[in-house]
């Protein structure tokens, strides 16, 4: 399928700092680009996801920006809390036969320590 | 509403055994994807259904097989496991008018 890079694959923060975690996808047809949080031994959970009409989008401490022609978007996090700490995904669309599915990156694993 | 509900939570399978994981949802969603994730790997998509009687290959759809029973169940088929096949499976819905996916708690399957 398309891929759906993504960077960094870890990343650590002391906490009151910000985090960007990156993806870039390559399929020109994507147009939605969720970003999910998966705590350990957890299910992945939606925390915020933008479409391709809008270039930012915000939701208290956490931010997407999305660049269609480059196709990249990344995740901000600001003034981060230990409870941040978890593997962030980012996925982009994808256009089956019959319907639509998602394709996800790899992963990054966000440490924020005390 | 329970969402998204997957058994086992957890399985022990020899080489060559074979078994079906279930998925089942009740939020009246059209679409269901079966995910499943290795360290490292991030989620991998294996099949998905975007409604009842179709059925659509994801990237790794090899040794694996579906069935769409109804508009709430979607149950994944191992025929003849493999240790390459050890890994968390999750089970995802969507609405029709929506791409956000809810997940299932998953399920942890180990082939020896």
């Amino acid at each position: 399928g398309e891929n759906v890079e993504q960077h960094p694959s870890t990343l650590s923060v002391q906490e009151g700092d910000s985090a960007v975690i990156k993806c870039t996808y390559s399929d020109s047809a994507s147009n939605y680009f969720p970003w999910y949080k998966q705590e350990l031994g957890k299910r992945p959970q939606l925390i915020i996801d933008i479409r391709s009409n809008v270039g930012e989008k915000k939701d208290q401490r956490i931010a997407v920006t999305l660049n269609k022609t480059a196709k990249h978007f990344s995740l901000h996090i600001t003034e981060t809390q230990p409870e941040d700490s978890a593997v962030y995904f980012c996925a982009a669309s994808i256009r089956g036969n019959s319907g639509y599915a998602l394709n996800f990156g790899k992963g990054t694993s966000l440490l924020v320590t005390p | 509403n329970a969402g998204v509900t997957q058994t086992p939570k957890f399985q022990v399978l020899k080489t060559g055994q074979s078994m079906t994981l279930q998925c089942a949802q009740d939020m009246n969603h059209n679409s269901m994807y079966w995910y499943r994730q290795d360290p490292g790997m991030g989620l991998r998509l294996i099949y998905y259904s975007a409604s009842e009687g179709t059925t659509d290959k994801g990237e790794v759809p090899n040794g694996y097989n579906v069935s769409r029973l109804n508009k709430r169940e979607f149950s994944l088929r191992l025929e003849s496991a493999a240790p390459s096949q050890t890994s968390v499976y999750f089970c995802a819905s969507s609405r029709p008018t929506s791409y956000e996916q809810y997940f299932g708690p998953g399920t942890r399957l180990t082939v020896t």
